[in-house]
């Protein structure tokens, strides 16, 4: 167990339908990333949180948005999917320093069907 | 554009054997690149970093290489382990204030028993 929480582990959806991941933080940590990773692809950044505030956007679609909280645990919303969303989506949390990198949450599978 | 480049989709091993797996990058403002490992239906791990002010970072079996000039570092492993087979990524990241970091596409190391 990372101490990263992701939710739900497995998610089956429509094509127009709307989604929500997500994610706890390991405790103490601020930061949260959230990655999207398409079969054969690399790990994409899509959107990076400080202590609730956005503070760097990836090659995140205006179809997707994402917040986080006070009690610091992020939600990833994706709407109107379309079937290439379908996907791993993964959430990493840090204390916002480079060393020792991100740790990382198991994933959030999306099947866009 | 791929900014981290991880030409070699797949690498196979004999055990005992040292394992090298290569990253390339193009943007000269990466200051500092990591190694993740990841199982399937697990999130990556932290592995290895290496800061641009080095160019070797070792940890037990694994070492990292940097060669700032050509752009390139590489992953050793020695000696290889059958636990040792995954997916590793490449990631680097710069000084721009948000430490989110852009990973390679990932090598598939099988080490053989």
């Amino acid at each position: 167990d990372s101490g990263v929480t992701q939710t739900p582990k497995h998610l089956i959806t429509a094509t127009g339908q709307r989604v929500t991941l997500r994610c706890s933080p390991r405790s103490g940590d601020l930061s949260v990333y959230w990655y999207q990773q398409s079969l054969d692809q690399g790990l994409q950044f899509l959107i990076h949180y400080y202590n609730g505030e956005e503070r760097a956007k990836g090659n995140i679609l205006e179809r997707f948005s994402a917040q986080q909280f006070p009690d610091l645990h992020s939600e990833l919303n994706l709407s109107s999917l379309e079937l290439g969303d379908s996907a791993l989506y993964f959430c990493a949390s840090s204390v916002s320093t480079r060393g020792g990198g991100y740790t990382f949450g198991s994933g959030t599978r999306l099947t866009v069907v | 554009d791929q900014q981290v480049k991880q030409n070699s989709p797949s690498l196979s091993v004999q055990e005992g054997r040292i394992s090298i797996l290569n990253c390339d990058y193009t943007n000269s403002m990466f200051d500092y690149f990591l190694w993740y490992k990841k199982y399937p239906a697990e999130g990556p791990t932290f592995l290895i970093s290496i800061s641009s002010i080095k160019d070797k970072n070792e940890d037990g079996r694994f070492t990292v290489f940097l060669n700032k000039s050509a752009k390139h570092l590489s992953l050793h492993i020695v000696p290889s382990q059958p636990g040792d087979s995954a997916v590793y990524f490449c990631a680097a990241t710069g000084s721009s204030g948000t430490y989110k970091y852009i990973f390679g596409t990932g090598t598939r190391l099988k080490v053989l028993a």
